[in-house]
């Protein structure tokens, strides 16, 4: 059964920075995509950040480039997500996701792990 | 690629056919999938590529479309069918749509 469970959310003064972690099982790892999305608070989802099975490739919207970085280490089948310089708009849930392994959808959600960015 | 959802809201009765609509700015070129949030859970994929049902999903819930205009189908609506139902296109980026909430009239 595919598991993804992300850890380190919380509460973030605005300008500090915050890593999200994401333990995978259930799958092999390193074989698939993979991607974080947010929900802010009774919002729609917005797409975060993706990553190559290598971790060679990472891509991102504008509203987070420059100051979050996707990460993962295979060996540990965990993903990452550090995000600095935040803001209070990056509060949100943070879902960790795996992609199908052919195309760009996302079949696997974990259950997300809450960010608030307030002083 | 921005999406467009309509309607924002919806209410419907049990047994119900039910049609969700989710409009491209661009030819989204049917990579195109349906997502459903009950209050409080992840976002659960329905459908893939415009018309693929994920595999756990009732039959009940079907998509359509083509270009820029995709539809899911709820064939009879039921109880457990309340939630919020997104679109999302990986055409070109990936974008979601703004969401469709469905309740029980």
């Amino acid at each position: 059964e595919v598991q993804l469970v992300e850890s380190g959310g919380g509460l973030v003064q605005p300008g500090r920075s915050l890593k999200l972690s994401c333990a995978a099982s259930g799958f092999t790892f390193s074989n698939y995509y993979m991607a974080w999305v947010r929900q802010a608070p009774k919002k729609g989802l917005e797409w975060v950040a993706t990553i190559s099975t290598s971790g060679s490739r990472t891509y991102y919207p504008d509203s987070v480039k420059g100051r979050f970085t996707i990460s993962r280490d295979n060996a540990k089948s965990s993903l990452y997500l550090q995000m600095n310089s935040l803001k209070s708009e990056d509060t949100a849930t943070y879902y960790c996701a795996r992609r199908a392994y052919y195309d760009g959808y996302y079949p696997y959600w974990g259950q997300g792990v809450m960010v608030t960015v307030s002083s | 690629i921005q999406l467009t959802q309509s309607p924002s809201l919806l209410s419907a009765s049990v047994g119900d056919r039910v049609t969700l609509s989710c409009k491209g700015s661009q030819n989204i070129n049917n990579y195109l999938a349906w997502y459903q949030q009950k209050l409080g859970e992840a976002p659960k994929l329905l459908i893939y590529n415009t018309n693929s049902l994920q595999t756990g999903i009732p039959s009940r819930f079907s998509g359509s479309g083509s270009g820029t205009d995709y539809t899911l189908t709820i064939s009879s609506l039921q109880p457990e069918d309340v939630a919020t139902y997104f679109c999302y296109q990986y055409n070109n980026g990936l974008t979601f749509g703004s969401g469709t909430k469905l309740e029980i009239k």
